[in-house]
């Protein structure tokens, strides 16, 4: 089973910021296959980036992964009032599908 | 757009069976490119995959050694919708439980409005 690593735990920023999550893994991620969710209280994870880099339907450019391998980052160009949520990086290359423990980004 | 929707119980006692379904519109449980999931949340596990069913000219299933043994994933063609139950359920078992679907990316792109499900007597 991978495991994911995500740091930091809790990122206090202000809103235009620029955070930069990350995502390790204890073995390589086969075909970069990496997602990353975003969670708001209440809700079910909605789908941000899969295939570490590649934004899903109706995300807006603000958000952007990178990485390979094992070392994963998910990058907020500009904090808006919305982003303000849980993070999770996904990998999906290799069952069982395991998902890290989240990074909380908090209101400065 | 895809929908799910799940239903069942909030509260099941100890030793007894967790059961939820999973109603889907806009795609179909017999899908040969999607795989269909069920995933829970617990402030002490995360999130954690369960297990899926799938068609690929016959119907699979696959579970996570955690729950193995204890758990069932069906398809019901009929009513376009899958089950999740849990047998011999413990207070460890309290979670809120998604189901979702597995696209043909890869990644689970859509997703049940989740069930609170508390184990206790």
């Amino acid at each position: 089973e991978i495991v994911l690593t995500q740091s930091p735990g809790t990122l206090s920023l202000s809103p235009g910021e620029r955070p930069t999550l990350s995502c390790r893994a204890s073995q390589s991620v086969s075909s970069s296959s990496l997602a990353w969710y975003q969670q708001k209280p209440g809700q079910a994870p909605r789908l941000l980036i899969y295939g570490a880099s590649s934004r899903a339907t109706g995300i807006p450019d603000r958000f952007s992964g990178s990485g390979s391998g094992t070392d994963f980052t998910l990058t907020i160009s500009r904090l808006e009032p919305e982003d303000f949520a849980v993070y999770y990086c996904q990998q999906y290359g290799s069952s069982p599908y395991t998902f890290g423990q989240g990074t909380k980004l908090e209101i400065k | 757009q895809v929908q799910l929707q799940q239903s069942g119980p909030g509260l099941v006692k100890p030793s007894q069976t967790l059961s939820l379904t999973c109603a889907i519109s806009g795609d179909s449980v017999s899908s040969n490119s999607a795989t269909w999931n069920w995933i829970r949340q617990s402030p002490s596990r995360g999130l954690e995959w369960l297990g899926r069913t799938y068609y690929r000219s016959k119907w699979y299933d696959d579970y996570a050694v955690s729950v193995k043994g204890r758990i069932i994933i069906n398809p019901d063609t009929s009513k376009n919708q899958f089950s999740l139950q849990l047998n011999s359920v413990t207070p460890e078992d309290t979670a809120v439980y998604y189901c979702a679907r597995r696209g043909a990316a890869g990644t689970f792109d859509f997703w049940g409005q989740g069930t609170l499900v508390t184990v206790s007597s």
